[in-house]
């Protein structure tokens, strides 16, 4: 099937400090991709649509000075935690929607997910 | 809106026993339904879907057929083991809805030898 990669997978930081996150689809054309917050025992919260070539679109509540995403290419979204607090760590999955490639249209693929750790 | 509802968990069943979880999902319009399993500190992975009334999806002796009529998508396996205890989430997606899924909200499912 098709694979999605998220790095780092496993990442403890300072409060304060900033942690980019990567998303890539590495076998087919993701012209978005997708951000999700879970919470431990919950389900996934989506936070914004990462948009190739465009601004992304945060859910509501979602800080976007604070959630930055830049989807630079067909197969790279990042999110950046900026400043961050004990209160953002989490485990952040990713999920890219196919547009080109081998792959059904539309079909979405999910990243193995980052757990955030901020002391 | 559109939502998914799930039953709660924990499951627990031991090795060999039949599993059922039960989704029932609303939707504006006609959605697809998927099942996606979570084992633990990873990511979703697509279990099974179905993409019209009647269909049944079917993945690694899991089964779920889209109900219309009772607007549901229950999760059935005849003989769980060990290695399927993970976390189970039922979801749905609309063409209208730019197919971005709206999950339950998850069901544990622990199997016990």
């Amino acid at each position: 099937g098709a694979v999605v990669s998220q790095h780092p997978s496993r990442v403890i930081c300072k409060s304060g400090t900033s942690v980019k996150i990567e998303c890539r689809s590495l076998d087919f054309q993701a012209t978005t991709m997708f951000w999700y917050r879970q919470f431990p025992k919950q389900s996934l919260m989506l936070m914004a649509t990462s948009n190739e070539g465009s601004k992304a679109t945060y859910e509501q509540g979602v800080e976007k000075d604070k959630f930055l995403i830049n989807h630079a290419s067909l197969t790279l979204s990042t999110l950046t935690v900026t400043s961050a607090h004990p209160e953002d760590s989490s485990f952040y999955i990713c999920s890219a929607r196919v547009a080109g490639g081998p792959y059904p249209y539309n079909e979405q693929f999910f990243g193995p997910g980052t757990r955030l750790t901020v002391l | 809106g559109n939502s998914v509802t799930q039953m709660e968990g924990p499951v627990t069943l031991s090795e060999e026993a039949f599993l059922t979880i039960n989704c029932t999902y609303t939707a504006t319009g006609y959605p697809s339904l998927f099942w996606y399993v979570q084992y633990p500190g990873e990511g979703l992975q697509l279990l099974l879907k179905a993409t019209k009334a009647d269909d049944k999806g079917s993945n690694k002796g899991f089964e779920a057929t889209y109900r219309k009529e009772t607007t549901s998508f229950h999760l059935e396996k005849g003989s769980v083991q060990v290695s399927d205890s993970a976390v189970y989430f039922c979801a749905l997606s609309l063409s209208g809805g730019s197919y971005i899924p709206t999950f339950g909200r998850g069901t544990s499912l622990i199997v016990h030898p």
